[in-house]
């Protein structure tokens, strides 16, 4: 089946330092991920929408420059978390459409990558 | 705006008994409705989902989710509950012209299975 990699799945990181996820889709191709944020003991929150090729559609109320994502091929989107600080430690989750085509038929989700920042 | 609600935070039920997870949902037009699973710090895992069809919808574990559209209702059900399944349910919906672009999460239901 359709497998999405987050990598890291942990990572601790000083204030004021910027931190990289990565989101891959294994074995198949990808247009649109999306990157979700979750609080503890809450729901997924949709962050942004990244396209490949283009620059990612931000929900309301999130820093685009803070939060930065490049999606520069079909199976690869990152979310750079810039200058970080206590206040981004979050548990950070992508998921990915597949392409038409592709022979997935269902959003499928990465394991998530929890940031911590001290 | 569609959006989904799990009216329990928290749903506790003895192994081998029966559970459900409600979930009601707001949307414009027909649906595509959801289920997924997240054990502690791991992603979401997909159960099921319900595009058109029949109603009563089969997944993964044994789960399965009806769709009742006058009740604007896509609970989830197991015949017998297991202590692994004990982890955070979350309902999904998107409307179908989003086709599947736009999920709005429901708040999530911690299902605790005891044995």
């Amino acid at each position: 089946g359709a497998v999405v990699s987050q990598h890291p799945s942990w990572v601790i990181c000083k204030s004021g330092t910027s931190v990289k996820i990565e989101c891959r889709s294994l074995d198949f191709q990808a247009t649109t991920m999306f990157w979700y944020r979750q609080f503890p003991k809450q729901s997924l929150m949709l962050m942004a929408t990244s396209n490949e090729g283009s620059k990612a559609t931000y929900e309301q109320g999130v820093e685009k420059d803070k939060f930065l994502i490049n999606h520069a091929s079909l199976t690869l989107s990152t979310l750079t978390v810039t200058s970080a600080h206590p206040e981004d430690s979050s548990f950070y989750i992508c998921s990915a459409r597949p392409s038409p085509g592709s022979g997935a038929n269902v959003l499928t989700f990465g394991a998530g990558s929890r940031l911590t920042v001290l | 705006a569609q959006s989904v609600a799990q009216p329990e935070d928290q749903v506790n039920v003895a192994e081998g008994n029966p559970l459900t997870v409600k979930c009601t949902y707001s949307v414009s037009g027909n649906p595509y409705l959801f289920w997924y699973v997240q054990y502690p710090n791991r992603g979401l895992q997909f159960l099921l989902k319900y595009i058109t069809g029949d109603n009563l919808v089969k997944g993964s574990y044994g789960f399965e989710a009806e769709f009742n559209k006058s009740q604007t209702s896509f609970h989830l059900k197991k015949p017998s509950a297991l202590v692994s399944d004990s982890a955070l349910y979350f309902c999904a919906v998107s409307a179908i012209n989003n086709a599947g672009n736009m999920l709005t999460f429901g708040g999530g239901t911690r299902l605790m299975v005891k044995p």
